[in-house]
């Protein structure tokens, strides 16, 4: 069965430090990677996605993340947090053999620390 | 981007009342749309997938006359919680997919449900 993997439940960091989340998904030949970010008692925003092409991507709010086949992972990371990336963060993944049914992993808390 | 709205955000109801939820796509037509639980601090877990015009798939352990699911028209997919208990309470959210092969769902605000 497809699965997605967050080894992280929970990151404390300071503001302005780095952060790197981690996502590792299981092994398929066609997937698009996903992350997004939860607020309280809201929806999920995209914040990236790869799909093809380039294993580097970029997205909204200063984050990127990278595609690494080999590695089956697809880690997030930022450079300098603020407080307001404190949230949910959860990592996606559509199996095409799954139907382009969404897979999450089980999200990782950030809490950005003054 | 596209915008899936949700609606309520937010019900209160009695054990054994029913609860419809809406979602709608406001400036896209969704072929497909997925609603979701979310139990506090875990992740999201589907539930069904409704395309519209056809009856939804859902997925093992969830029961389809507990959660009936409507998709009438391609912007409006509705989830009725029916004859509720506390335990049907929790984060329900919504997304919808623009077309069969579309590579990215958008979500709604999501609906806390509590059963009292």
């Amino acid at each position: 069965a497809q699965s997605v993997t967050q080894l992280d439940s929970q990151v404390p960091v300071f503001e302005e430090a780095p952060v790197e989340l981690r996502c590792n998904y299981s092994s398929s030949v066609s997937v698009y990677l996903f992350w997004y970010v939860q607020y309280p008692n809201q929806g999920l925003q995209l914040l990236l996605k790869y799909l093809s092409g380039s294993t580097l991507v970029k997205g909204i709010n200063g984050f990127e993340a990278e595609f690494n086949k080999s590695q089956t992972s697809f880690h997030l990371r930022k450079p300098s947090v603020h407080i307001s990336d404190t949230a949910e963060y959860f990592c996606a993944v559509t199996y095409k053999a799954a139907g382009n049914k969404l897979t999450f992993g089980g999200g990782t808390r950030v809490l950005v620390k003054p | 981007g596209a915008v899936v709205s949700q609606h309520p955000s937010w019900v209160i109801c009695k054990s054994g009342t029913s609860v419809k939820i809406e979602c709608r796509s406001l400036d896209f037509q969704a072929t497909t749309m997925f609603w979701y639980r979310q139990f506090p601090k875990q992740s999201l877990m589907l539930m069904a997938t409704s395309n519209e015009g056809s009856k939804a798939t859902y997925e093992q352990g969830v029961e389809k006359d507990k959660f009936l699911i409507n998709h009438a028209s391609l912007t409006l997919s509705t989830l009725t919680v029916t004859s509720a208990h506390p335990e049907d309470s929790s984060f329900y959210i919504c997304s919808a997919r623009p077309g069969q092969v579309a590579t990215e769902a958008f979500f709604g605000q999501g609906t806390r449900l509590t059963v009292v």
